[in-house]
C-alpha cells in the first residue's frame, strides 16, 4: 500500500537547538497533517496543511506543504525538553489516513 | 471536556480468548476509527466506520471484529484469531465527509499476551 516516508527515523538534539524533519511520497497528496505522540499517549494534531506551497506555524513549530505536493516538512525552533515524543506526518489517500513511521525526537537539557 | 475516551489502558490476553477494546466520543463526530501500532512503524487502520450501523474493514482487520450500534461507541474486539495481538491500540474519530478532515486520538489501549 501506499507510504510515507520520514526522515530522520530519530534525532537526539541539545536543548536550544533547531529541528527539522521532512515526509516524503511517491504519490501526490492534497492534504498533509502532522501528528506528535508523547509517550503512553495517542497522536496530537499540531499543523494541517491543505494548499501547495502553504507555511502554517504554531508557536514554534513550523511546517510546510511542498510545492510538488509529494512532500511536507516541520520545523521546530529552540527546542525545549517537552519537544520530546514521536511526530507523525499523515496524508489521505483513497478515504483512508495514511501515515508515516514517525520521527522520535530526544532532547537532552 | 469533549474527548475520545479508551479502557482499559492496559489489558492482558490469554490465550484463545477474546478480548473487547472499550472507545467513547463525546464529540459528536460521525466517524470513528481503529489504529494499531507497534514499536517503530505508524499507524496501520484496522475498522473504520463512517455512520451508525455501517463499518469497513482497514488494512490489517483480520483477527479483529467491530460494531457500530451508537454514534458515540465504536468497540473493538481482538479474537483467538489475532496470532499476534500485542500492540497498542488506538481509536480516533472525525467529523467524517472529506477523508481531509483531521482525526482526533484517543490516549490508547496497550494489550499484551499472559
Amino acid at each position: 500500500g501506499q507510504q510515507l516516508n520520514q526522515s530522520p527515523q530519530s534525532m537526539f538534539i541539545q536543548e536550544g537547538e533547531d529541528v527539522s524533519m521532512n515526509c516524503t511520497s511517491s504519490s501526490i497528496f492534497n492534504t498533509w497533517l502532522w501528528y506528535k505522540q508523547e509517550p503512553g499517549e495517542g497522536p496530537v494534531l499540531l499543523i494541517a496543511l491543505y494548499k501547495a506551497g502553504e507555511l502554517t506555524s504554531n508557536g514554534r513549530l513550523t511546517a510546510q506543504f511542498g510545492i510538488t505536493r509529494k512532500d511536507s516538512f516541520l520545523n521546530i525552533s529552540a527546542s525545549i525538553p517537552s519537544d520530546v515524543g514521536i511526530y507523525f506526518c499523515a496524508g489521505p489517500q483513497g478515504g483512508k489516513l495514511i501515515f508515516g513511521q514517525g520521527t522520535e525526537l530526544s532532547v537532552k537539557p | 471536556d469533549g474527548g475520545i475516551t479508551q479502557s482499559p489502558k492496559y489489558l492482558f490476553r490469554k490465550e484463545g480468548q477474546n478480548v473487547t477494546l472499550s472507545c467513547e466520543q463525546n464529540l459528536n463526530h460521525d466517524a470513528m476509527y481503529w489504529y494499531r501500532q507497534d514499536p517503530g512503524q505508524g499507524l496501520r487502520l484496522i475498522y473504520y466506520s463512517q455512520i451508525v450501523n455501517d463499518f469497513q474493514k482497514g488494512d490489517i482487520a483480520e483477527g479483529y471484529s467491530v460494531s457500530r450500534e451508537k454514534k458515540e461507541s465504536f468497540p473493538l474486539t481482538v479474537t483467538s484469531a489475532q496470532k499476534n495481538p500485542t500492540a497498542f491500540y488506538l481509536c480516533a474519530s472525525n467529523r467524517g465527509g472529506p477523508s481531509t478532515e483531521p482525526q482526533h486520538f484517543g490516549d490508547g489501549t496497550r494489550l499484551s499476551i499472559l
